[in-house]
């Protein structure tokens, strides 16, 4: 059964130092989205993509944040400076379609900065 | 406001039993698809079940099954014959359709199931 992949599974970095999170969607998805999840709080959206260009973004998603789908698998995640408060689990998921909905996330990504 | 509610932090079962979590949402749309999503302490995010709120039947997936209520908003996930597999924290989630598709997710319950 195809499955969304994320690498690294744990990121230890520095404060300011910049992190790629990256992700594998499956196959013949279109849409892409990446969340986070702080220790103990709410999955928050950060942003959704597609057709090279993102859809939406939420107040967490500034400019520290960009995304990009670098080839034809890879949909990846940069902070450009990390703060403390980007530690967190970074999901991506991928969806099919508009009609067809369900998003399908990855493993995540627990990135912890020092 | 687009909010979901959890208003069971923490609920234990006896393994075999049946357990129902609870889930209120709050949106002025009508077309939206609703699911539940489980996270076991490896922190994965796995699919249980969706419901497309245009459908009265309501799903069911295996073991699991849902009480979709949609005037009142509400959206229960029952756990019946319950394993100790099942343990983990569960998050109701719902996204609009014809919209930007981002998920709106509860805080979460954790599930504990008693051997």
């Amino acid at each position: 059964e195809p499955e969304v992949t994320q690498t690294p599974s744990h990121q230890v970095t520095q404060m300011g130092q910049e992190v790629i999170l990256r992700c594998v969607p499956i196959s013949n998805h279109l849409y892409f989205y990446w969340y986070r999840q702080i220790l103990g709080q709410k999955v928050e959206f950060l942003v959704s993509f597609y057709n090279n260009e993102i859809s939406e973004k939420s107040e967490i998603f500034d400019d520290q944040f960009s995304v990009e789908r670098p080839d034809g698998s890879n949909f990846t995640l940069k902070i450009r400076s990390t703060k403390l408060e980007d530690s967190a689990m970074y999901f991506c998921a991928s969806s099919a379609g508009t009609g067809l909905g369900t998003q399908y996330f990855g493993p995540g990504t627990r990135l912890t900065v020092l | 406001a687009q909010t979901v509610t959890q208003s069971q932090p923490e609920m234990s079962v006896q393994e075999a039993e049946t357990v129902t979590l609870s889930c209120t949402y709050d949106t002025s749309e009508s077309d939206y698809y609703l699911f539940w999503y489980k996270q076991p302490p490896s922190r994965q995010m796995i699919l249980v079940i969706r419901q497309e709120a245009y459908k009265q039947q309501n799903a069911t997936e295996n073991r699991f099954s849902v009480n979709f209520q949609k005037a009142a908003k509400s959206f229960s996930l029952k756990i019946s014959d319950s394993q100790l597999g099942d343990a983990a924290m569960y998050f109701c989630a719902y996204f609009i359709l014809d919209s930007n598709y981002q998920l709106i997710w509860g805080a979460g319950t954790k599930l504990i199931i008693k051997p």
